[in-house]
């Protein structure tokens, strides 16, 4: 079985610019997280779609991230424009169905690097 | 608000040794806890989910406990080696107002010496 696919894994971008990251589920996960684990830190939810709804987006600065998630699959997470403390690892999860007992499996993140 | 802290930040331990990990949470309305490997420069490793009726799971040299009354988690390692060095979150669902996400702890970096 094929794990949670991000793209891409490394990125270096000047402030001010924009930049979007991609995640694929693993087939059949109706639920999928993206979260932000900055240097030291452990990962914090950014926002957690059921199928192609928004379930919590509290924590997401909506000033200059947005997310989709088109037909319940893929998802994309976009920052613009960025600053120098969005430099982090973003990370995409995705369960089966329920969202309150199911294992999270994840990705391996793509690192920003913000200057 | 549902904290989650792990204690200790850092531990290095020679090859071998028995060891302990500590994760504590405040809330201990949670649904399940899942402790996590993070190697240098790469995603999360599930390692063992604990539902909230369990008190304990054991996958090879590891075995998880919970205690929610006490809002407590161990994450024994039996026999450790310097393959297990790396950084270890735990993380819980549940709580008031929880949707399902994960809220993590700090973690705690392992570093086996051979």
């Amino acid at each position: 079985e094929a794990g949670v696919a991000q793209s891409p894994r490394y990125k270096i971008i000047e402030k001010r610019q924009s930049v979007a990251f991609w995640c694929n589920p693993i087939s059949g996960h109706a639920t999928l997280y993206w979260y932000q684990q900055i240097l030291g830190q452990g990962p914090k939810l950014l926002i957690q779609f059921q199928n192609n709804g928004v379930v919590d987006d509290s924590q997401l600065p909506k000033d200059r991230f947005s997310a989709e998630r088109l037909k319940g699959v893929d998802s994309t997470l976009k920052i613009q424009p960025a600053k120098l403390e969005d430099s982090a690892v973003y990370l995409c999860a995705s369960t089966l169905g329920g969202r309150t007992y199911n294992e999270q499996f994840f990705g391996p993140g793509t690192r920003l690097t913000v200057l | 608000k549902q904290e989650v802290t792990q204690i200790p930040a850092a531990l290095s331990v020679p090859e071998g040794e028995n060891l302990v990990l500590n994760c504590s949470f405040t809330d201990s309305a949670i649904y399940n806890l899942q402790w996590f490997r993070q190697d240098p420069g790469k995603g999360l490793t599930s390692l063992l989910l604990i539902q909230s009726s369990q008190r304990e799971q054991t996958s090879g040299r590891l075995n998880a406990s919970l205690d929610k009354s006490s809002g407590r988690s161990t994450l024994y390692i039996a026999a450790s080696q310097p393959g297990d060095s790396a950084t270890y979150l735990c993380a819980v669902t549940g709580g008031s107002s929880n949707t399902g996400k994960l809220i993590f702890g700090q973690g705690t970096t392992l570093q086996v010496k051979p």
